[in-house]
C-alpha cells in the first residue's frame, strides 16, 4: 500500500526559508498535496502538483519533486510568524478511473523563532 | 457553496455512549471522506464513498465504527460503544472526481471520550 513520510518537526527563523520533505512509495500517476493545518481548523490546502511536473511556485511557496527519488519538497520564502502550523503532505494516485483515498503524511510541525 | 460542514464542532461523551458525527459534502461532489487525525498516528483514512457506496472502509479501526451516507448531501459516523481511545479530531472530506482536482475538508470535529 501507499505510505508517505515525513519528519514531525521543523524549527525557522523568521524570515528565512522553510523546506519540508516528504517521501512517498506509489509509483503510479499520482497527485501530490501540501495541507496546512492551523491550531484548532480544518485542512486548507496549499498547493498541489501532478508527478509529470518537476516544478510549482506560487507566491512564496514552492513544490520540488523528485520523481526518480519519490521525493516531495515545500519551500517557503521569507517564512512569517503566521506560517507556524503543521503541514501535511498527501498522495492521491489516479489511474484515471477515479479516485482513491488520499494517504496522508504524520504532519510537520514549523515552529517560528523569532 | 459554503465549503464542508461537519457537525458537532466538539462532543464530550462517557464510555459506552454512542456518538454520531455528521457531515454535510459540497454539493456536486461525489467523493467523501472520513479521517481520523490523532497525536500519535497522525491522519488516517477511515471509509470513504463514491456517488454514496462506501468503496473501501479497511481503515475502519473497528465493528465499533460504522458509517452511512443515505444520499449525496448527509454522511454519519457513528461509533457505539465509545471508548477514551477513541478520542481524536475526526475529519470529513468531499471531491469531485476530474483530473486536477482536489479534497476540501470540514473543520473536524473533536471527540473526547471520558
Amino acid at each position: 500500500g501507499e505510505d508517505v513520510e515525513q519528519s514531525l518537526f521543523l524549527s525557522v527563523r523568521e524570515g528565512d526559508s522553510s523546506v519540508i520533505n516528504c517521501t512517498y512509495t506509489d509509483s503510479s500517476s499520482t497527485y501530490l498535496y501540501w495541507y496546512k493545518q492551523e491550531p484548532g481548523a480544518g485542512l486548507q490546502l496549499l498547493t498541489y502538483i501532478f508527478s509529470n511536473m518537476d516544478m510549482k511556485q506560487d507566491q512564496r511557496l514552492t513544490v520540488l519533486l523528485n520523481k526518480k527519488d519519490k521525493h516531495l519538497s515545500l519551500r517557503i520564502a521569507d517564512t512569517q510568524t503566521g506560517d507556524s502550523a503543521i503541514y501535511f503532505c498527501a498522495e492521491l494516485p489516479y489511474s484515471g478511473g477515479g479516485a482513491d483515498g488520499l494517504t496522508f503524511g504524520k504532519g510537520t510541525h514549523l515552529i517560528i523563532q523569532p | 457553496d459554503a465549503g464542508v460542514i461537519q457537525s458537532p464542532r466538539h462532543e464530550v461523551t462517557e464510555m459506552g455512549q454512542e456518538v454520531t458525527l455528521r457531515c454535510k459534502p459540497i454539493s456536486g461532489h461525489d467523493y467523501l471522506f472520513w479521517y481520523r487525525q490523532t497525536m500519535m498516528r497522525g491522519l488516517e483514512l477511515l471509509i470513504y464513498f463514491n456517488n454514496n457506496v462506501p468503496i473501501d472502509d479497511s481503515g475502519m479501526p473497528e465493528d465499533r465504527f460504522s458509517a452511512k451516507m443515505p444520499n449525496a448531501s448527509f454522511s454519519t459516523l457513528k461509533i457505539q460503544p465509545s471508548e477514551p481511545r477513541d478520542s481524536a479530531v475526526y475529519f470529513c472530506a468531499s471531491l469531485l472526481s476530474q483530473e486536477g482536482t482536489e479534497a476540501f475538508f470540514g473543520q473536524g470535529t473533536r471527540l473526547t471520550v471520558v
